[in-house]
C-alpha cells in the first residue's frame, strides 16, 4: 500500500486564488512528520513547510499553510493568493518514527498557475 | 539556494563510460542522501550516509557507488550504466537523526542524467 497518496496528477488554478493540494498518508506510527516540496522545473526540491503528528496546530510559512486532518490522515497543502512562480510540481513526504533518516515520498501533483 | 550544491547539472554518458556525480553542502548536517527521480515515478531513496557511514542502501544496483568521504561531501561513482538508469539525481542533506523527526531535508538543484 501506498505511503503517501497525492490524488491530483495535474492542477490548473487562476492567479491570486487559493489552492488546496490534496495528500493522504497511511502509517502505524504514532509519531511522524510531514513534509512539502516544491520542484520547479528547474529541478530543486525546496522546502516549504512542516508538521508533526504531536503539533496541536497547523503549520504555516507565509502563504503557504498546512490543513492538517489527524484522524483522516490527511495533510493538505493550501497556497494562498497563488502568483505565477508558484507553477511546479508539488510533492508530500513523510518520516516516521523517531531516529529514521528516510523520507517517503508522494508522487507529486503538477500546479499550474494561469495569468 | 539551499546550501547544497550539485555538479555537474547535466552529463550524457555512454553505456562503458565512467563518470562520477558530486555532491557537497555548506549546513553542517552530519547526514547524507542520493535520490533517483524517473518520469512518472515517485523519488526514490538510493542511499543514505549518516556520520559518513553508509546506513541504507535500497537495493540499489551495483553500477551505482556511493563515497562519503566526510560529512560535507557526497560522490555517486557509475559504471556500465543502462538507458533506464537516466533520471534526475538529487542530493541531499540533514542534520543527523537524533536531531528528531522533523529534520528537514535540504535539496541541492539535481543532475541529469541521460544514458545512451
Amino acid at each position: 500500500a501506498q505511503k503517501i497518496t497525492q490524488t491530483q496528477p495535474g492542477m490548473f488554478v487562476q492567479e491570486k486564488e487559493a489552492v488546496t493540494l490534496d495528500c493522504t498518508y497511511d502509517t502505524s506510527d504514532p509519531s511522524y512528520g510531514l513534509f512539502w516540496y516544491k520542484q520547479p522545473s528547474s529541478g530543486e526540491m525546496i522546502f516549504l513547510i512542516y508538521q508533526g503528528s504531536y503539533d496541536q496546530q497547523n503549520a504555516t510559512e507565509g502563504r503557504y499553510s498546512l490543513n492538517f486532518q489527524k484522524a483522516r490522515k490527511s495533510a493538505n497543502l493550501v497556497i494562498s493568493a497563488s502568483q505565477l512562480g508558484d507553477s511546479a510540481m508539488y510533492f508530500c513526504a513523510m518520516r516516521e518514527g523517531i531516529g529514521d533518516d528516510k523520507i517517503i515520498f508522494g508522487k507529486g501533483t503538477r500546479l499550474h498557475i494561469l495569468p | 539556494e539551499t546550501g547544497v550544491t550539485q555538479t555537474p547539472r547535466h552529463l550524457v554518458m555512454g553505456m562503458t563510460n565512467k563518470k562520477s556525480l558530486k555532491c557537497e553542502q555548506h549546513l553542517g548536517h552530519n547526514a547524507m542522501y542520493w535520490y533517483k527521480q524517473s518520469a512518472k515515478k515517485p523519488l526514490e531513496l538510493m542511499f543514505v550516509y549518516s556520520l559518513e557511514e553508509r546506513v541504507e542502501n535500497n537495493s540499489v544496483p551495483s553500477r551505482f557507488s556511493p563515497e562519503c568521504p566526510n560529512s560535507s561531501h557526497l560522490f555517486l561513482h557509475l559504471h556500465t550504466l543502462q538507458p533506464e538508469d537516466s533520471a534526475l539525481y538529487l542530493c541531499a542533506s540533514s542534520q543527523d537523526r537524533e536531531g528528531g523527526i522533523g529534520e528537514t531535508q535540504y535539496f541541492g538543484p539535481g543532475t541529469r542524467l541521460l544514458v545512451l
